[in-house]
């Protein structure tokens, strides 16, 4: 059974400062996206990525796969409070035959105060 | 194009009750996706569909039912609500051919209350 795990669950951090979420999963994929999601809101697909040693930047944010190491990073630069949102890495267990099943982490929660 | 609708957005049952999420996209997916999604826990997987005619079951399936008549419209069934299906239900589309899929795109998602 795949198992997607995020750390830290919670993030509190000042506008300017730099931090980066894990992303560590328990059964070999290549195959892995973040999604922001808006108190609310639906999810927003952020990056997709596809091959080991992808690395994805969009603005402030960038993400990155390892898979031998089966794990994530998505790194924030100099955050701005618009940056606060719950943040999923979604792992995808793609078969040819029965399709993509993605698997999410419990998520992270991101603060950016002033 | 509209995306992904879902419909109703929200809907209240009384326990043992029935009822419909409609969910239709109108950019000619053929992969579609139910998650619901419960506090501190993510979305999970319920039921999939690789295109018309076939479904497929998820992580947690039990008491869902889903069909595929059209590549448009995959609607979830609620065959007796029950308090633990309380949650918010998304669905999801994406483009696949020949196996390779593509990132989901979610609809806006369904807030459920069963009493």
């Amino acid at each position: 059974e795949l198992k997607v795990e995020q750390n830290p669950l919670f993030l509190s951090m000042q506008e300017g400062k730099n931090y980066t979420i894990y992303c560590n999963y328990s059964t070999t994929s290549d195959r892995l996206y973040w999604y922001r999601q808006d108190p609310g809101k639906s999810l927003e697909s952020l990056f997709v990525l596809l091959s080991n040693g992808a690395v994805k930047q969009e603005g402030r944010l960038m993400a990155s796969l390892d898979t031998k190491a089966r794990l994530s990073t998505l790194h924030i630069t100099a955050a701005v409070h618009d940056l606060s949102a719950t943040y999923f890495c979604a792992v995808d267990l793609l078969k040819e035959t029965s399709g993509s099943r993605l698997t999410f982490g419990e998520g992270t929660q991101l603060t950016v105060n002033p | 194009n509209a995306g992904v609708t879902q419909t109703p957005k929200f809907q209240v049952l009384k326990t043992g009750q029935s009822m419909t999420l409609q969910c239709a996209q109108d950019m000619n997916h053929e992969y579609m996706s139910w998650y619901r999604q419960d506090p501190g826990m993510g979305l999970r997987l319920i039921h999939y569909s690789v295109g018309a005619g076939i479904t497929d079951q998820g992580e947690v399936p039990n008491g869902y039912n889903v069909s595929r008549s059209t590549t448009e419209d995959f609607p979830l069934r609620l065959l007796s609500a029950a308090p633990s299906q309380t949650s918010v239900y998304f669905c999801a589309s994406s483009y696949s051919r020949g196996g390779s899929y593509n990132e989901q795109f979610f609809g806006p998602g369904t807030r459920l209350t069963v009493l």
